[in-house]
């Protein structure tokens, strides 16, 4: 069983490009997280989805960031006009449901965004 | 809102020798989870030991042991026999036991803890 899957892993990107970054989440599994790790923090939540619906953006900064879940394809995490403010790893995890009582979630690699 | 703390953002242990990473917490939530994360220099996130806060019973996985005192809001990490595998940072998280039959909630870190392991 393939686990989380990010990529790319590294991405450059100048100011005010845009940067995409997926998670495809382990087999059978229908619940995403993103969390941003900066240098030298720890991880940061951002976004909690499901299929087709976005459940907690509660850590989504205001403006730039969107992310989705589509019915079929992975998650995308899209940082419009990017700064080098964003520049960090960015982390998707996944659980599946009602498999214990953990609903451990699985990292994936992350992806590290790089702003010029 | 819940906030996890590791006050030692480095620690250096000898080879085959113990060592006690310490983590607090702070939560107004009678049910939760306890996880300790390993980050190599690769970033994977690795999954160490976990702990439910109605468990009375620490947490053991082989060398990896937990001390978890729920009234003091502490859940530190021992580390058995250390190995030079062993290094990596090291992170405390937290996540609310509300919404347990579905994957509802987040994970709140700590900053982490820098471990060294010496030959």
């Amino acid at each position: 069983n393939a686990g989380v899957m990010q990529n790319p892993r590294h991405l450059v990107r100048r100011r005010g490009q845009e940067a995409r970054l997926r998670c495809s989440p382990m087999k059978g599994h229908s619940h995403v997280y993103w969390y941003r790790q900066l240098p030298e923090e720890g991880l940061k939540f951002m976004v909690y989805l499901q299929k087709e619906n976005i459940i907690d953006e509660s850590g989504m900064p205001k403006e730039r960031f969107s992310a989705e879940f589509p019915k079929e394809g992975p998650s995308i995490l899209r940082i419009q006009q990017v700064v080098r403010g964003d520049s960090a790893a960015y982390f998707c995890a996944s659980s599946p449901v009602r498999t214990s009582s953990y609903n451990e979630q699985f990292f994936g690699p992350g992806t590290r965004l790089t702003v010029l | 809102a819940q906030t996890v703390t590791q006050s030692q953002p480095e620690m250096s242990v000898q080879e085959a020798e113990t060592v006690t990473l310490s983590c607090t917490y702070d939560t107004s939530e009678s049910d939760y989870y306890l996880f300790w994360y390993k980050q190599p220099p690769s970033r994977q996130m690795i999954l160490v030991i976990r702990q439910e806060a109605y468990k009375q019973q620490n947490a053991t996985e082989n060398r990896f042991s937990v001390n978890f005192q729920k009234a003091a809001k502490s859940f530190s990490l021992k580390i058995s026999d250390s190995q030079l595998g062993d290094a990596a940072m090291y992170f405390c998280a937290y996540r609310s036991g509300r919404d347990r039959e579905t994957s509802g909630s987040r994970l709140t870190f700590g900053e982490g803890t820098q471990l060294t392991v010496n030959p």
